[in-house]
């Protein structure tokens, strides 16, 4: 079957970094996506990676291992207003998007 | 670029009616659009994919009667909730993607659906 994991819940503190895994088994591959979603909202586009490495935009960076089937979302210089959920997500053989559960990140002042 | 609008952003209606949820491409034209369900605190759950022009492709568990998709025109789908429970009560959010850029889907700002 297919599967995404990412932890449920992490806590950070202003300022600092966070690190945000994504693991994923999929019939396919064609890109994985970063999403964000604040509470009773829609979700908006963070990051896309199709090819190993890191991609770096602003303060957000997205990391991709295809070969080990993981990526991680990296946060910097942590604000209040980064409390949301991230929802890692990949791109199947068919294009459709498989969605992990999101992770609730919690901003501490 | 690539502004989705979904209308309206809340509707409550009455147990038993229907009720009609509009998802429309501003500026690109959307071959393919998704409607997506989601649960507080929980992941989206794709219900159905419509490409313009024909039947959308429903995900298994999604009743087809009951949440009728419509994708008339490259910038509109609609989602009918037909006959609408308390259970419906939802979420609902659409995406969009463009022949153009496959790949990415660009989200709707979702709609809240409350049945009393």
């Amino acid at each position: 079957g297919q599967n995404i994991d990412q932890p449920t819940e992490m806590t950070a503190t202003e300022g600092a970094i966070v690190q945000i895994n994504c693991t994923y088994q999929t019939s396919g591959f064609n890109g994985l996506f970063w999403y964000q979603q604040h509470a009773g909202e829609a979700p908006t586009f963070l990051s896309y990676n199709v090819l190993d490495g890191l991609e770096e935009k602003g303060r957000f960076s997205s990391f991709l291992s295809r070969s080990k089937g993981y990526s991680y979302l990296l946060l910097k210089e942590l604000q209040m207003k980064d409390s949301a959920s991230y929802l890692c997500a990949v791109s199947d053989s068919n294009y459709q998007l498989i969605w992990g559960a999101g992770t609730k990140l919690i901003i501490k002042p | 670029g690539a502004v989705v609008s979904q209308h309206p952003s809340r509707v409550i209606c009455k147990s038993g009616t229907s009720v009609k949820i509009e998802c429309r491409s501003l500026d690109f034209q959307a071959t393919t659009m998704f409607w997506y369900r989601q649960f507080p605190k929980q992941s989206l759950m794709l219900m159905a994919t419509s490409n313009e022009g024909s039947k959308a492709t429903y995900e298994q568990g999604v009743e087809k009667d009951k949440f009728l998709i419509n994708h008339a025109s490259l910038t509109l789908s609609t989602l009918t909730v037909t006959s609408a429970h308390p259970e419906d009560s939802s979420f609902y959010i659409c995406s969009a993607s463009s022949l153009e850029n496959s790949y990415e889907q660009y989200f709707g700002p979702g709609t809240r659906l409350t049945v009393t």
